[in-house]
């Protein structure tokens, strides 16, 4: 049971330049989340998704874009990369209607833009 | 005030030592509260729920205080191994049914021989 699986583990972007964040869970969880990390800053949210074909915003939505076309997969989009936007990326996903079974989270993402 | 605020520490503590962190939230109407552990340049992972009764799970204790808005942690008998950043987390009720998880900033912990 591989749990939240995130791809890539580590990415380097120039200014600009866009790419695809992709979290993959097996559990059959029905939410799932993209938080940010930064240091002082905690974890914030940026999007989420109650349920296939749904997202929603979170704290920190702009710049970013998510779309969760299947149950299972979670994909969070820069469209235009910026230095801000260096940081550390985890997924989540958690049981609908289990709010006691908290969050499980994806290994993250590192990424860094130049 | 800020949703869910911690001491970010450093606590820097001898082996065999008890130590506790306190975590206040501002939403009354949290309903959820959890403890993560996170090891340095690693994911969050669940340490404890905290349930209203508190809760108990081997060297920690978990205790929730609804009048006061604040949750801790309790670890006794440290080891090197406890040594991580720990989390607070409270659901904020703000979307969805059961609404997102707001973290704190952690505290961390540094268990010394």
């Amino acid at each position: 049971n591989a749990g939240v699986t995130q791809t890539p583990k580590f990415r380097v972007l120039k200014t600009g330049q866009s790419m695809t964040l992709l979290c993959a869970q097996d559990m059959n969880h029905e939410y799932m989340y993209w938080y940010r990390q930064d240091p002082g800053m905690g974890l914030r949210l940026i999007h989420y998704s109650v349920g296939e074909g749904t997202t929603a915003k979170g704290e920190v939505p702009d710049g970013y874009n998510v779309s969760r076309l299947k149950k299972q997969n979670f994909l969070l989009g820069l469209e235009s990369a910026a230095p801000s936007q260096t940081s550390v990326y985890f997924c989540a996903s958690s049981i609908r209607d289990r709010p006691n079974y908290g969050y499980t989270f994806g290994s993250g993402t590192r990424l860094t833009v130049v | 005030r800020k949703e869910v605020e911690q001491d970010p520490g450093p606590f820097n503590v001898p082996e065999g030592a008890t130590v506790a962190f306190n975590c206040t939230y501002s939403n009354s109407a949290s309903q959820s509260f959890f403890w993560y552990r996170q090891d340095c340049r690693k994911e969050p992972k669940l340490l404890m729920s905290v349930y209203s009764s508190g809760n108990e799970d081997g060297r920690f204790t978990a205790q929730l205080n609804r009048a006061s808005q604040y949750i801790s942690l309790l670890i006794r008998d440290s080891k090197l191994s406890d040594s991580a950043t720990y989390l607070c987390a409270v659901n904020s009720k703000s979307g969805g049914s059961q609404g997102n998880l707001i973290f704190g900033k952690g505290t961390k912990l540094s268990v010394k021989p």
